[in-house]
This record gives structure tokens, C-alpha cells and sequence, in this order.
């Protein structure tokens, strides 16, 4: 099973960035997300397609249906750029895509 | 507070072994499935291994399926990865995860990572 991200989505500060997540009936599956930056470990950011854990800011938010999961991140701030990555369950092993590179500027 | 500290790792020639701990702390070990997630630097995350939280029930990536075994002492609140037969392509960030809540699988807590390299 794969997960296909686009490596790289840039957006300007202020403004809406939407990180896409590609697999053959995805949304049958629960996805979530991560953000890494640079030297630093994965930080979970959406799970079960549209939760926030705790301490998550509002403008993180998530999707899942058909074929795609999104990351949608409304007012992106510099602090926001980052590696982002997807994962799913496919019943027998867990799936990351490839990751996106999100550039604030 | 939720911590998970990783240690074991470092370098090892080609046929080798390690063994890799995670030391965890602020939450309840015991009641909780753990992962193992490495990552080539500079390249993306892969899934390496689970274990149910008693132990009982342990699943692997096909790449390391024979080779690597997890296990865990709920009593020292640890996790562990024994790998064997190590191979360059093995070389990574190591990183423990925390099974999070919520339908589905996710990873609610990581640790820093420790760094394997497989060389001669």
C-alpha cells in the first residue's frame, strides 16, 4: 500500500496551505499526520482524519474521503514551516507517504 | 509529562547486532501498544515494529521481519529492539512511538531517536 504526497507546497504568511495525501480508497482508512522540522522528532498534528491532539493550534485541520486525505493549515505562520508527513493502517502494516516540504514566504 | 528516551544505538559493522531501549516516563506503560519508527536522515519516516501492551501480540516491516525482535519489561517500563543481522540499509534515526487514542493508528508521543549506522 502507498501514500503519495507532493514534495513540496509553498504559501505565503497569512494564508491557506493544503497538503494532499494519495492512496487507493484512502478514505475506507483512518489517516493522520505529522510535523517534523529540521533536527527534530515527528510531532502528531491530526489523527483519525480530522482530530487535533492537544496543544494543537485551531488553524491545523484535516480531511479524509475517496481516494484523499488533506492537511489544511489556515493562516500559515513561519513557525508552521515544516516537514509534513501522512500515515495510515493498512490492516496489516502502517503506511507514512513520502512527505511534503511546507515553505512559509 | 510524557517522556521517551532511546539509547542503544551507534556503530555497528554488517552482519552485527544491537539492542535498542526506550525509556519511558509520565504515563501509564503498561496499558499503552509501542512502536518503532526509523528514518534515513533526510529521507522519510518508515515503521519498523509494534507491540501490544502486554507483550502478547508483535508485528514487523517485511524489510526486517526474522531479523529484528520487539519486546517489553512493563515492569522497568522500558521497550527494546533487538536487531540481528544488521545491513547498511538498516541505517537509521530509530525512534520509539506512543500507540495514540482514537480509532485507527497513530503516534501521539516520540522520542529524540538514536542513530544505528551500519558500516565496516
Amino acid at each position: 500500500y502507498e501514500l503519495t504526497q507532493p514534495p513540496s507546497v509553498s504559501v505565503s504568511p497569512g494564508q491557506t496551505a493544503s497538503i494532499t495525501c494519495s492512496g487507493d480508497k484512502l478514505g475506507d482508512k483512518y489517516a493522520c499526520w505529522y510535523q517534523q522540522k529540521p533536527g527534530q522528532s515527528p510531532v502528531l498534528v491530526i489523527y483519525q482524519d480530522s482530530k487535533r491532539p492537544s496543544g494543537i493550534p485551531e488553524r491545523f485541520s484535516g480531511s479524509n474521503s475517496g481516494n484523499t486525505a488533506t492537511l489544511t493549515i489556515s493562516w500559515a505562520q513561519p513557525m508552521d514551516e515544516a516537514d509534513y508527513y501522512c500515515q495510515a493502517w493498512d490492516s496489516t502494516t502502517v503506511v507514512f507517504g513520502g512527505g511534503t516540504k511546507l515553505t512559509v514566504l | 509529562e510524557v517522556q521517551l528516551v532511546e539509547s542503544g544505538g551507534g556503530l555497528v559493522q554488517p552482519g552485527g547486532s544491537l539492542r535498542l531501549s526506550c525509556a519511558a516516563s509520565g504515563f501509564t506503560f503498561s496499558s499503552y501498544w509501542m512502536h518503532w519508527v526509523r528514518q534515513v536522515p533526510g529521507t522519510g519516516l518508515v515503521w519498523v515494529s509494534h507491540i501490544n501492551n502486554d507483550g502478547s501480540d508483535t508485528k514487523y516491516a517485511d524489510t526486517v521481519k526474522g531479523r529484528f525482535t520487539i519486546s517489553r519489561d512493563n515492569a522497568k517500563n522500558t521497550l527494546y529492539l533487538q536487531m540481528n543481522s544488521l545491513r547498511a540499509e538498516d541505517t537509521a534515526v530509530y525512534y520509539c512511538a506512543r500507540h495514540g487514542s482514537g480509532s485507527g493508528i497513530s503516534f501521539d508521543s516520540w522520542g529524540q531517536g538514536t542513530r544505528v549506522t551500519v558500516s565496516s
